[in-house]
């Protein structure tokens, strides 16, 4: 069973911080890492995703840093605002029986930004 | 803003009850899952289609039953309730046609599914 391993579970940050999200994978087929953001009464939605050609994708304030040979990558959060406070997730594809994938989340990070 | 729908939000039901979660997009997508999500936020991958007629269970164990007559319907249903299922349930959809790149999934909103 594959697993992406996040962390940590919870992160407190000061408004105007830095907030890094940490993810660990297994064997993949292939390398696309996105990370969803989950505001509360809502479902997750794409935040940024990084493929394989690129160590690091930067859209705005968020970045995603990838290290192949760890099997790791982060999200970083620049200028951290109140308005990021979500859970966010990790996810890896998953090659399932032949042609088909799926995506497999991590646990999840509760950020709270505060003002 | 992605056209993908649950019904209902919310249910509360008694124990033994007959429950359908009902899932719909209005953007052609083939691709559809549901996952459960834990109180504890971790998403479960329960069920998943890749197009009309196709249906395949995912990693966590379920209870439930999925079909998929349409390609913009996949409603998801509980026979007979247990304390056990109540949890968030995420419906999803996915418009990438590749098989070795997963591409963004659309969420729902979720139904919350209380069982008594």
């Amino acid at each position: 069973q594959q697993q992406v391993k996040q962390s940590p579970q919870s992160l407190i940050v000061q408004k105007g911080g830095i907030s890094i999200i940490n993810c660990a994978y297994e064997n993949t087929a292939f390398d696309y890492f996105p990370w969803y953001q989950q505001f509360p009464g809502k479902g997750p939605a794409l935040l940024i995703a990084i493929r394989p050609d690129v160590s690091e994708k930067k859209e705005g304030r968020f970045t995603i840093s990838f290290n192949k040979s760890a099997k790791q990558f982060s999200l970083h959060i620049m200028d951290s605002q109140p308005g990021d406070s979500a859970t966010y997730f990790c996810a890896a594809p998953w090659l399932y029986g032949g042609a088909t994938n799926k995506l497999i989340f991590g646990t999840g990070t509760l950020l709270a930004v505060q003002p | 803003e992605a056209d993908i729908y649950q019904t209902p939000r919310y249910l509360v039901i008694g124990t033994g009850k007959k429950i359908t979660l009902e899932c719909s997009q209005t953007m052609g997508h083939d691709k559809m899952y549901w996952y459960q999500q834990d109180p504890g936020m971790e998403l479960h991958l329960i069920h998943y289609s890749y197009g009309v007629n196709s249906t395949e269970k995912g990693d966590l164990s379920s209870e439930s039953t999925v079909s998929r007559i349409r390609t913009e319907h996949f409603p998801l249903t509980l026979e007979s309730a247990r304390p056990s299922h109540t949890s968030q349930y995420l419906c999803a959809s996915c418009g990438d046609s590749s098989p070795r790149y997963t591409g963004e999934l659309f969420f729902g909103e979720g139904s919350r599914l209380t069982v008594l």
